[in-house]
Parts: structure tokens; C-alpha cells; sequence
């Protein structure tokens, strides 16, 4: 049971570059989100997901876009990478976005641009 | 408004002794709840506890317990008997169940934890 999958770990791109960010789940959650952690910022929802089909905005969404086509996978597309991009991205899943549900993190991915 | 606050960017605290992290909240919906996270150096997240708004008691995981205290808004997490590996960030985050958060995780800034031999 991989629980929840991040691709690629680490990823260096120059500016303007565009590149997507994989977020896969085997528990059949419904709810799937990313996050991006800063030094001294904590953890900043960019979009989340409620099911197949269904995508909204977190609290700093520019820059990014997400789909949902499956309930297992949730990419995060960088169109024109930009250095304030430069973060850890956290994908985290639950089986619902209410009560004591707990959101199980991947591993995350490094972004490093240029 | 923050909605999440920790005001120790970091703290040392002795092997074996208690610490305590604080949390403070903001938010006008009657039903939310209160996680506690811990990133370590390797840097995944790992859950720690959770408190909902309508608990009577304090939750209790383990050597982990956390103090809520709903009238002053504060859900601080307190870690028993420390040890070496508590060393780590640690992550206060609040769902609220109808506000415009929309049941999303907000997140503090975090707190260092360093746990000295």
C-alpha cells in the first residue's frame, strides 16, 4: 500500500520552463490537495480537489494548474516557471475534508528554478 | 488575520524534560477542529493529534497531549519526557467545518523544536 505517491523528488528548471508535478493515491480518497511549504511560511494551500472532476483555488493558486480526471491522480502543472516557484510541494489526501479526517502527506517535491 | 499563529519560531528543550508549543486560532465558526503535525529533518509530514471544537476532554496520543483551551483560543501541544528524535518542526492546523475555508487545512508558521542531550 504506497499510500500516497509524489514524482519527481527533486526538479531544477530554468525560468519560463513549464513542468508538472505527479500526485497518485491508492485509498481512494476524494479529496486531494497541494500545498507548498516556505521557509518561515508554513504550509500554503494552492488547489485541492473534492472528487474526479472537481478543482478549486487555495489561498495562492497563481501560477499553477491542477485537473482531476481520476480519483487517483491529481497533477500540478507549472505552465512558465517562475523563481518564486522555488519550493518544497506537499500533495496530501483525505477521505473527506471535514470532522477529525487527517490529510496524509506525500513525501513531497523539490523545485528548484533558475 | 492570521488565522493559525505559533510565536516560537524556535525552542531547545533538554532531553527528558516536558515542552510545551504554543497554537493560538482565529476563527468564528462554532465547529472546527485542531491538528498537530511534526516534519523532521527528512522532511515528511506525520500526524500527531487531533482536538475537535465540541471535545469535552483533552486529546492524548502517547507522550503527546494537547491543551485546549477554548476560551482563550489556544490548542498548545505539549510533548512529555522529550527525546532525541522529537527534534523536528512542528505544525499547528485548524479545519474549520463551515467557514470559507471550505474544510481546508490551514497552517501555521511552525515551531523548531531542537531537544539537547
Amino acid at each position: 500500500n504506497a499510500g500516497v505517491t509524489q514524482t519527481p523528488k527533486f526538479q531544477v528548471l530554468k525560468t519560463g520552463q513549464s513542468m508538472t508535478l505527479q500526485c497518485a493515491q491508492d485509498m481512494n480518497h476524494e479529496y486531494m490537495s497541494w500545498y507548498r511549504q516556505d521557509p518561515g511560511m508554513g504550509l500554503r494551500l494552492i488547489h485541492y480537489s473534492v472528487g474526479a472532476g472537481i478543482t478549486d483555488q487555495g489561498e495562492v493558486p497563481n501560477g499553477y494548474n491542477v485537473s482531476r480526471s481520476t480519483t487517483e491522480d491529481f497533477p500540478l502543472r507549472l505552465l512558465s516557471a517562475a523563481p518564486s516557484q522555488t519550493s518544497v510541494y506537499f500533495c496530501a489526501t483525505t477521505s473527506g475534508a471535514s470532522g477529525a479526517n487527517v490529510l496524509t502527506f506525500g513525501a513531497g517535491s523539490r523545485l528548484t528554478v533558475l | 488575520a492570521q488565522k493559525i499563529t505559533q510565536t516560537q519560531p524556535g525552542m531547545f528543550v533538554q532531553e527528558k524534560e516536558a515542552v510545551t508549543l504554543d497554537c493560538t486560532y482565529d476563527t468564528s465558526d462554532p465547529s472546527y477542529g485542531l491538528f498537530w503535525y511534526k516534519q523532521p529533518s527528512s522532511g515528511e509530514m506525520i500526524f500527531l493529534i487531533y482536538q475537535g471544537s465540541y471535545d469535552q476532554q483533552n486529546a492524548t496520543e502517547g507522550r503527546y497531549s494537547l491543551n485546549f483551551q477554548k476560551a482563550r483560543k489556544s490548542a498548545n501541544l505539549v510533548i512529555s519526557a522529550s527525546q532525541l528524535g522529537d527534534s523536528a518542526m512542528y505544525f499547528c492546523a485548524m479545519r474549520e467545518y463551515y467557514g470559507g475555508s471550505q474544510g481546508n487545512l490551514i497552517f501555521g508558521k511552525g515551531t523548531k523544536l531542537s531537544v539537547k542531550p
